[in-house]
């Protein structure tokens, strides 16, 4: 099973600002089959970004994914009010169990 | 639009089943996988098993083998949930979410389905 580690487990930060939040695996994620998800209270997951860099279907571009292997970054370039929220990261390449990551809250300072 | 509509909430006691169901709609039900996943109250996202509507393959977490049935109802683009032997741990929001391949992002998610175990 890939484990997915995301750091900060909070990240304050003010409007305007840049949000750089990390997601390392336990192991190498192939082909880059990794997700980015926003999840704001009582809603579902929304999915921002697939395969490490790809931005979903209307996903406005200040969001950013990069990253291969073992270590993907999301970037928020100037953080909206409407982007404080908590965001996942999930891989999706391997052999079951797909696994997501502990989840990266950002909150407003 | 592509829309993925979830059962109720449901209070169940420690040993009983509980089945959830996902009604899809705006798009061809049997060409997309549909997952299903878990969120317990302040945690992460738990990854639970997938159905293929179109065959009616299935993979599940090692975690809940022997507990977790998903299935699907082609003719109503339905999937369910089957969970047995509750216990206080499976209180969760449970989701259903829809997958191009069973190696791809989930696109579109239910609204969730809270199910509370509890004597």
């Amino acid at each position: 099973e890939i484990v997915l580690t995301q750091s900060p487990g909070t990240l304050s930060l003010s409007p305007g600002e840049r949000a750089t939040l990390s997601c390392r695996a336990s192991q190498s994620v192939s082909s880059s089959y990794l997700a980015w998800y926003q999840q704001k209270p009582g809603q579902a997951p929304r999915l921002l970004i697939y395969g490490a860099s790809s931005r979903a279907t209307g996903v406005p571009d200040r969001f950013s994914g990069s990253g291969s292997g073992t270590d993907f970054t999301l970037t928020i370039s100037r953080l909206e009010p409407e982007d404080f929220a908590v965001y996942y990261c999930q891989q999706y390449g391997s052999s079951p169990p797909l696994t997501f990551g502990g989840g990266t809250k950002v909150e407003i300072k | 639009q592509v829309q993925l509509v979830q059962s109720g909430a449901e209070v169940k006691r420690p040993g009983a089943s509980v089945k959830v169901s996902c009604k899809a709609s705006g798009y061809t039900f049997a060409s997309y996988a549909i997952h299903w996943v878990r969120q317990a109250p302040g945690q992460s996202l738990e990854w639970m098993g997938w159905i293929i509507p179109g065959n009616g393959d299935t993979k599940y977490s090692q975690k809940f083998q022997g507990r977790v049935t998903i299935t699907r109802d082609t003719s109503a683009s339905t999937a369910h949930l089957d969970l047995s032997s509750l216990r206080s741990e499976d209180t969760a929001v449970y989701y259903c979410a829809r997958s191009y391949s069973t190696s791809s992002e989930f696109d579109y998610w239910g609204q969730g389905s809270l199910v509370t175990v509890s004597s």
